[in-house]
C-alpha cells in the first residue's frame, strides 16, 4: 500500500462544474498538507498550504483536511478551462519544507 | 516571490556524455533544496536531498556516483548526470525550501524543470 493514494483520473467535467479532488494517507504522523498543480512539462506550483486539520480557503479553491479519517480534499468552484491540469497532494511530518510524500496525482480535464 | 529557475530546460545529448542542471532560487536563500524525477503521467520520485555546504543526502535505490550533487552556494544547486544513458532520459525538477514561505511558512517550491534526452 502506497503511503499517499490519490485517484490517478483523468477527471473531466464542463466549465463552471465544481470539482472535488482527494487523498488518502496511511502515516497519522503527517501534520503538513499540500495541493500543487503541474501543468504538462512544468514543475509543480503550489495552491494550498495547511496545517493540521481544518479548511482553507483561496478564491476559488478551498482545502479540507481529516486527519481522523485521513483524508484530504482540494475544492475547485466554478472551474476553467484554465484548472485543466494534473494536481498532486503533498505531506510532510514535520515542516512543508521538508521532504514531501506525494500522492500519484490526478489529471483534471474541464472543458468549455 | 520564492522562484526557483532551471537551466537548460530541455537537453538532448548522446549516451556516454555528461549533463549538468542548474537550479537557482531567484529571490531567496535556500538552504536546502531538493532532485526529483518524474516519468511521464507519474508522480515525483525524490532522488535526493542537497543542504549547503554538505554532502547530499540520497534516496535509496538512486546512484550517488551517476547523479552528482553540487550545492556551492545558498542559491544554486546542480545535479550532473554522469554517462548518461537512454534509460535516464526523464523530467527532472528541483525544489528550493524557503523557510519564510513568502508568508505561507516554512515551504518548497519547484522549478519548471528539465527535460533530459539522451539519444
Amino acid at each position: 500500500q502506497k503511503e499517499v493514494e490519490q485517484d490517478p483520473g483523468p477527471l473531466s467535467v464542463p466549465e463552471g462544474a465544481i470539482v472535488s479532488l482527494n487523498c488518502t494517507y496511511s502515516n497519522s504522523a503527517f501534520q503538513y498538507f499540500m495541493w500543487y498543480r503541474q501543468y504538462s512539462r512544468k514543475g509543480p506550483e503550489l495552491l494550498m498550504y495547511t496545517y493540521s486539520s481544518g479548511n482553507k480557503e483561496d478564491g476559488r479553491f478551498t482545502a479540507q483536511v481529516d486527519k481522523s479519517s485521513k483524508y484530504i480534499s482540494l475544492f475547485i468552484r466554478d472551474s476553467q478551462p484554465s484548472d485543466s491540469a494534473t494536481y498532486l497532494c503533498a505531506m510532510s511530518d514535520n515542516n512543508a519544507g521538508n521532504m514531501l510524500t506525494f500522492g500519484g496525482g490526478t489529471r483534471l480535464m474541464v472543458k468549455p | 516571490g520564492a522562484v526557483v529557475s532551471q537551466h537548460p530546460s530541455r537537453v538532448i545529448c548522446k549516451s556516454g556524455t555528461s549533463v549538468k542542471i542548474e537550479c537557482r532560487s531567484l529571490d531567496f536563500q535556500a538552504t536546502t533544496m531538493f532532485w526529483y524525477r518524474q516519468f511521464p503521467k507519474k508522480s515525483l520520485m525524490l532522488m535526493a536531498t542537497s543542504n549547503e555546504g554538505s554532502k547530499a543526502t540520497y534516496e535509496q535505490g538512486v546512484e550517488k556516483d551517476k547523479f552528482l550533487i553540487n550545492h556551492a552556494s545558498l542559491t544554486l544547486s546542480t545535479l550532473t548526470v554522469t554517462s548518461a544513458h537512454p534509460e535516464d532520459s526523464s523530467f527532472y525538477i528541483c525544489s528550493a525550501r524557503d523557510p519564510q514561505g513568502g508568508g505561507r511558512g516554512d515551504t518548497q517550491y519547484f522549478g519548471p524543470g528539465t527535460r533530459l534526452t539522451v539519444l
